[in-house]
């Protein structure tokens, strides 16, 4: 199994909901990022969990909460987003933070819009 | 502050001929290079990497050459498939003792044309 999954495909929310984006895999990573994407740009990184510990957050407003119950699951929890944050937001694994070098497998990701 | 470019939007290359995909990185400190293709709908692949200790690296049909004074880098695709159309996305992190993180690059379109 080299799959990221990535739940919901798609989510539309309102700017005074609370929603959350899933992230599954079973590769034994211990490593998950999550990126975000805007049309015709790069992806962003946004935050990284080594060993079920954030270990990057890139100066992201407090709307977006990340969460690591346990090696194989991250979440991505929003509240109170602004439409500016639609975008396509995207999970990846690593074996180890060290070696995301060498090769980090990502989801299909989850396209937001915030209305 | 765009620190890996990949300055060609798009790119159209006949089948069976070779697609060269050119990326330039203005950060010296970046010492490992990667090279993502990404199809519609799902989310990026690692195709191939280089360390800065190499000029070359070769896998299959893919070949990453870096010019670490020019501060560029290339991914030669030969021969060129239908099946390689996509978006490739440049990458390039620093070695900081398990801390690092990419960089990527804006991405180029590549179409094969049959």
């Amino acid at each position: 199994d080299t799959e990221v999954t990535q739940t919901p495909k798609h989510l539309v929310m309102g700017m005074t909901n609370k929603k959350s984006l899933k992230c599954e895999q079973h590769m034994g990573h211990r490593a998950m990022y999550w990126y975000k994407q805007k049309a015709k740009k790069p992806p962003e990184l946004m935050f990284v969990y080594s060993y079920e510990k954030l270990s990057i957050n890139e100066s992201v407003p407090s709307r977006f909460s990340p969460e690591c119950p346990n090696s194989s699951l991250l979440n991505l929890h929003l509240h109170a987003l602004q439409p500016e944050d639609s975008a396509l937001y995207l999970c990846a694994s690593s074996q180890d933070q060290g070696v995301i070098n060498t090769e980090a497998f990502f989801g299909q990701g989850t396209r937001l819009t915030v209305v | 502050d765009q620190q890996v470019k990949q300055n060609s939007p798009s790119l159209s290359v006949q089948e069976g001929r070779i697609s060269i995909l050119n990326c330039d990185y203005t950060n010296s400190m970046f010492d490992y290079f990667l090279w993502y293709k990404k199809y519609p709908a799902e989310g990026p692949t690692f195709l191939i990497s280089i360390s800065s200790i190499k000029d070359k690296n070769e896998d299959g049909r893919f070949t990453v050459f870096l010019n670490k004074s020019a501060k560029h880098l290339s991914l030669h695709i030969v021969p060129s498939q239908p099946g390689d159309s996509a978006v490739y996305f440049c990458a390039a992190s620093i070695s900081n003792f398990g801390n690092e993180k990419l960089t990527f690059g804006t991405g180029t379109r590549l179409t094969i044309i049959p």
